[in-house]
């Protein structure tokens, strides 16, 4: 059963606290993406990356890292930097070759900060 | 700036009729454009593909245009069911290989 798996569902973090997000792909897509979204409101690029071992900023990637060490892995750590960390955030994952960027979104995980 | 523009009003819309969602664009020249479905609490879902050398677009009951000139595109949902209730996202991409840049979604409600 192919596709994009990110965990925890739900995850609740104290002020202070880094937590990472996990997102894992069975695909074998070269490219992938951590998104961000707000109520009501669509989504924003945190970071990109397509190779492993390499990865871009997007619009708003302040307060957050990521890593790429394996192709089917992009797990996205939120820092204490990040001032307002509470959205709901979506990984996803293209094949870069084909038809265009095409994106593959998995089912989300909701972060709230207590 | 650039700026992608969907409507942020709901669209409340009686089941058999004909949904049309808008995507407005400045200062973009995208290759291409994108269409998703997204439902409460999941990840978007791909429905539609648009080139920019491209007029109109069909999948099923779905029709997506695509107009360079006045930096819009539509997509309708026609014979609209309850079902199709949902907020649909449009993405444009310069070209292949970039990244997408998302609008802020129009939610459809469809009443039986």
């Amino acid at each position: 059963d192919g596709g994009i798996t990110q965990s925890p569902k739900y995850l609740f973090r104290k002020e202070g606290q880094n937590v990472t997000l996990s997102c894992e792909q069975n695909l074998n897509h070269d490219a992938m993406y951590w998104y961000r979204q707000d109520p009501g409101q669509g989504l924003r690029l945190i970071y990109y990356s397509q190779i492993v071992n390499d990865f871009q900023k997007g619009d708003i990637a302040e307060g957050y890292s990521v890593s790429r060490e394996k192709k089917e892995s992009f797990p996205l750590t939120v820092t204490s930097a990040q001032k307002n960390p509470t959205a709901f955030y979506l990984c996803a994952s293209s094949i870069l070759q084909g038809s265009p960027d095409t994106q593959y979104f998995g089912p989300g995980t909701r972060l709230t900060v207590l | 700036s650039q700026k992608i523009e969907q409507n942020s009003e709901a669209l409340n819309i009686q089941e058999g009729k004909t949904a049309t969602l808008t995507c407005n664009y400045t200062n973009y020249s995208p290759a291409y454009l994108q269409w998703y479905r997204q439902d409460p609490g999941r990840g978007p879902v791909f429905l539609l593909l648009i080139r920019e050398n491209e007029k109109e677009k069909r999948k099923e009951r779905l029709k997506v245009t695509f107009d360079t000139t006045l930096k819009q595109s539509l997509f309708h949902i026609t014979a609209s069911q309850p079902a199709d209730s949902a907020t649909y996202l449009c993405a444009l991409i310069k070209a292949a290989g970039n990244k997408l840049t998302f609008g802020g979604g129009t939610r459809v409600l469809v009443k039986p």
